[in-house]
């Protein structure tokens, strides 16, 4: 079974902390794909990473960063120095290459970033 | 500026009647995509599309059909056989299934409210 779990359903910072957002997933497949949504009030879920199961390489992109562990099985997403900008819901989600293609999503995780 | 627009943002109905809502790509993407999402449930896939004349079901798609007559076009058809059909409505779009490294590229969002 494909299972996404964002067991934080909601966080609140205050402006400048860092915040990290969780999310394990269950996959039998060797081969499948791990993605960052963001959707801001405005509703659009926005792409913000992808990283494929053969690829352990952390990434930093500014103020993001994403760890990659498969021996936990966890693809976590930290925002360095957040900024209320930053409050919407994030989302990750794994894709796999076997099968019916098809993205499984987590419930995402509400981000509310205080002045 | 290329991307997917749903229209109306928001709309109403009575219970029992029928109720289309628009998905327009100007991606070029061949893969069109229906998620239904709700409070703290993440996003479910009712339908998707990988060609034109071709659509096949996702996880939730009673009372829901679709239609895929152009590349560019991907309607959703809330029908009166869905008990509960208030929810917000993404359409998202991809450059093609069957590689689950494309990431999916949404639009604002429909939410529709059912009396």
């Amino acid at each position: 079974a494909q299972k996404v779990t964002q067991a934080q359903t909601e966080i609140s910072v205050v402006e400048k902390e860092d915040v990290t957002l969780d999310c394990v997933y269950e996959t039998r497949d060797t081969t499948y794909y791990l993605f960052w949504y963001k959707q801001p009030p405005s509703g659009e879920l926005v792409f913000l990473i992808r990283r494929n199961s053969f690829d352990e390489q952390n990434e930093i992109s500014g103020r993001y960063s994403w760890n990659f562990q498969k021996s936990t099985s966890s693809f976590n997403f930290t925002i360095t120095a957040s900024q209320v900008v930053d409050s919407a819901v994030y989302f990750c989600a794994l894709s796999k290459l076997s099968g019916t293609y098809k993205y499984i999503f987590g419930t995402g995780t509400r981000l509310k970033v205080l002045a | 500026d290329g991307g997917i627009t749903q229209s109306p943002k928001y709309l109403f109905r009575k219970e029992g009647q029928n109720v289309t809502l628009s998905c327009e790509q100007n991606l070029n993407h061949d893969a069109m995509y229906w998620y239904r999402q709700d409070p703290g449930q993440g996003l479910r896939l009712i339908y998707y599309s990988q060609i034109v004349n071709d659509f096949q079901k996702g996880d939730i798609a009673e009372g829901y059909s679709v239609s895929r007559e152009k590349k560019e076009s991907f309607p959703l058809t809330v029908t009166s056989a869905q008990k509960n059909p208030t929810a917000f409505y993404l359409c998202a779009s991809s450059e093609r299934t069957g590689t689950p490294n494309s990431p999916l590229h949404f639009g604002n969002g429909t939410r529709l409210t059912v009396t």
